[in-house]
């Protein structure tokens, strides 16, 4: 069955420093993913997506994820945080089969420390 | 319009009435997503529209909870009978493909 894990509910990492969330998904074929970004009191924002070619895709605010076949991985970094990055992340993979709809994890807060 | 849209944005109700939030896509984007975000929670899929074909209901939690679309265009969510899990915030999404959603900011219903 296709799922996704993000194995850190919580992460806390100091402003400055480089920040990488997880993300580990089941999928039959190549999937497509997704890291979302939602703000306090808002909806879900695009960072970034994957589909096909470069493993490394650069998406808005400074992330980055890389794809990893062997390691069923699509991990989001950014290599330095801004307190402004504090939010909850999620990743999404898919679409299942026949149809467009996507798995979401179950995401990641990010708190940022002054 | 430019971007999905939802209302209300905001809902307060007492438990037992029923309650129906909008949500109004994405011009000619044939996919819609109704999604639940219980607080500190992740996203729970409730229903799914794709152009004609019949929606996939597989998330809706009890036969409270009810959607309709009217062809490409604005979806409803009803929820009868409200009760307290009901709180949360509710999420819609188009998308015009495979390629990725547009989420909508959010219906927050508060059942008292």
């Amino acid at each position: 069955a296709q799922s996704v894990t993000q194995p850190d509910i919580h992460i806390t990492v100091s402003e400055g420093a480089s920040l990488e969330l997880r993300c580990n998904y089941s999928y039959g074929a190549t999937p497509y993913l997704f890291w979302y970004v939602q703000s306090p009191g808002q909806g879900l924002q695009l960072l970034l997506k994957y589909f096909s070619g470069d493993t490394l895709v650069q998406g808005i605010k400074g992330f980055e994820a890389e794809f990893k076949r062997s390691q069923s991985s699509f991990n989001l970094r950014k290599p330095s945080v801004h307190w402004s990055d504090a939010a909850e992340y999620f990743c999404a993979v898919g679409p299942t089969s026949g149809t467009y709809k996507y798995i979401f994890g179950t995401g990641t807060r990010l708190k940022v420390l002054a | 319009g430019a971007g999905v849209s939802q209302s209300p944005s905001n809902k307060v109700t007492e438990k037992g009435k029923d309650v129906e939030l909008r949500c109004d896509p994405i011009s000619g984007h044939t996919a819609l997503y109704w999604y639940r975000q219980r607080l500190g929670q992740g996203l729970e899929f409730l229903i799914y529209f794709q152009g004609n074909s019949a929606p996939d209901k597989s998330g809706l939690p009890s036969d409270r909870f009810s959607a309709e679309r009217t062809g490409e265009s604005v979806s409803t969510l009803t929820i009868q009978r409200t009760q307290q899990e009901d709180s949360a915030v509710y999420l819609c999404a188009s998308s015009p493909d495979s390629y990725g959603y547009t989420f909508g900011s959010g219906t927050r219903l508060t059942v008292v």
